[in-house]
């Protein structure tokens, strides 16, 4: 357990619906990094924080996904109108750094998200 | 566009061997190389970093070697057990924090 949780673990919707993922970080972790996988893939970079500010975004994150880390510390990742190729592991990560790049980033469990 | 390639068949090794992974990459230039293992289910856990300066890397049973020249990485299991089947990840940045993953090479260790 590295210490980054995610909730829920697994969600199940029907296309069209509008889902919501929840990451708490290492707590004294400023980094936050959310990231995709699909099966037989390895994880892609969606976007990140430093704090409460997003600092990069991925050209995978569509107008239908939205990132915030309103008070520096837990994260959420909405996806609107779910379609089903956005069925993935959807992972979060933190890690501590000041500079350009951060300390090791330690990952979270996944929420796996399943579109009917 | 940047390309990483790790064997995407898996490696079937006995117990007591050394795994050798491959991680490859073209158009791109890292200053950080980055090996993970992903168990099924999990998130990646970060094994070992090598820098673009440095040749190899030791860590316990594990060692990691960085070629800039060829764009290659190799990463050694020694002595390996049935516990340390599983899928090894490489990962590459430029001084970011954007990682840049590869497919993923999965290990079976028989004993």
């Amino acid at each position: 357990d590295t210490g980054v949780s995610q909730d829920p673990r697994h969600k199940i919707t029907k296309r069209g619906q509008n889902v919501t993922f929840r990451c708490d970080p290492i707590s004294e972790h400023n980094r936050l990094y959310w990231y995709r996988q699909t099966l037989g893939q390895g994880p892609e970079f969606l976007t990140y924080f430093q704090n409460e500010a997003q600092l990069e975004k991925s050209r995978l994150l569509s107008d239908r996904f939205s990132a915030e880390r309103p008070k520096g510390s837990f994260s959420t990742l909405e996806i609107q109108r779910t379609e089903q190729g956005d069925s993935a592991m959807y992972l979060c990560a933190s890690s501590l750094g000041t500079g350009p790049r951060a300390d090791t980033q330690y990952f979270g469990p996944g929420t796996r998200l399943t579109v009917l | 566009s940047q390309k990483i390639e790790q064997n995407s068949e898996a490696l079937n090794i006995q117990e007591g061997k050394t795994a050798t992974l491959t991680c490859n990459y073209t158009n791109y230039s890292p200053a950080y190389l980055q090996w993970y293992r992903q168990d099924p289910g999990r998130g990646p856990v970060f094994l070992l970093l090598i820098r673009e300066n440095e040749k190899e890397k030791r860590k316990e049973r594990l060692k990691v070697t960085f070629d800039t020249t060829l764009k290659q990485s190799l990463f050694h299991i020694t002595a390996s057990q049935p516990a340390d089947s599983a899928t090894y990840l490489c990962a590459l940045d430029r001084d970011t924090d954007k990682l840049i993953f590869g497919t993923g090479t999965r290990l079976q260790v028989f004993p």
